[in-house]
């Protein structure tokens, strides 16, 4: 089983600075990686498929890069909305989840 | 608009069965693969099956293999789960989830729906 491991558990930051957040695979995924964001109560919304695209309606301060094994996703000015909980996926072996980064309110 | 909703979670003592449902609008059921994922706070999410769209293949995590089934009604537009035997470890939030046809990713989910074993 492919092992997604996020970094770091928890980012506390003020809205309008940069947030990176980090996602490394136990082996190549390729590019079969996707970030997904959620927020209490809700279920987790799709932000970026195949590693770098952006889903449907998603804002272009979020962006993701990387392949292989170590993925990044960035949002490059953090709005009031953005405080949630980001994960990523791979889909290239299977299906597995990281365990997650919460982004809060410093 | 695209919407998923579950129902069908409850309480279940240890060795029970129950059965969940995903109600698809907004789109044809039968033009994707579908999912159902579960998330606990311990384990996080975690992907449980799917099904191909005209339900001729299936898939399964290994810890449900035997004792769950995944089905679908593409005229009723509708996903289901069949949870047999369930254990205490299957408590969780159980989300059905579209697979986007061209992408292959989860989108969009369901609002989720409780799935609770214990005596």
């Amino acid at each position: 089983e492919i092992v997604l491991t996020q970094s770091p558990a928890t980012l506390s930051l003020s809205p309008g600075e940069r947030a990176t957040l980090s996602c490394r695979a136990s082996q190549s995924v390729s590019s079969y990686l996707a970030w997904y964001q959620q927020k209490p109560g809700q279920a987790p919304r799709l932000l970026i498929y195949d590693a770098s695209n952006r889903a449907t309606g998603i804002p272009a301060r979020f962006s993701g890069s990387g392949s292989g094994t170590d993925f990044t996703l960035t949002i490059s000015s953090l709005e009031p909305e953005d405080f949630a909980v980001y994960y990523c996926q791979q889909r290239y072996s299977g299906k597995t989840f990281g365990q997650g980064t919460k982004v809060e309110i410093k | 608009e695209v919407q998923l909703v579950e129902s069908g979670g409850g309480l279940v003592p240890p060795g029970g069965s129950l059965r969940l449902s995903c109600a698809a609008s907004g789109f044809t059921l039968s033009t994707n693969w579908m999912s159902w994922v579960r998330q606990t706070p311990g384990k996080g999410l975690e992907w449980v099956a799917n099904i191909k769209q005209d339900g001729s293949d299936k898939y399964y995590v290994d810890s449900v293999k035997g004792r769950f089934t995944i089905s679908r009604d593409n005229a009723e537009n509708s996903l289901y789960l069949q949870m047999n035997s369930l254990r205490v470890e299957d408590s969780a939030v159980y989300y059905c989830a579209r697979e986007a046809a061209v992408t292959g990713w989860f989108d969009p989910w369901g609002q989720g729906t409780l799935v609770t074993v214990s005596s």
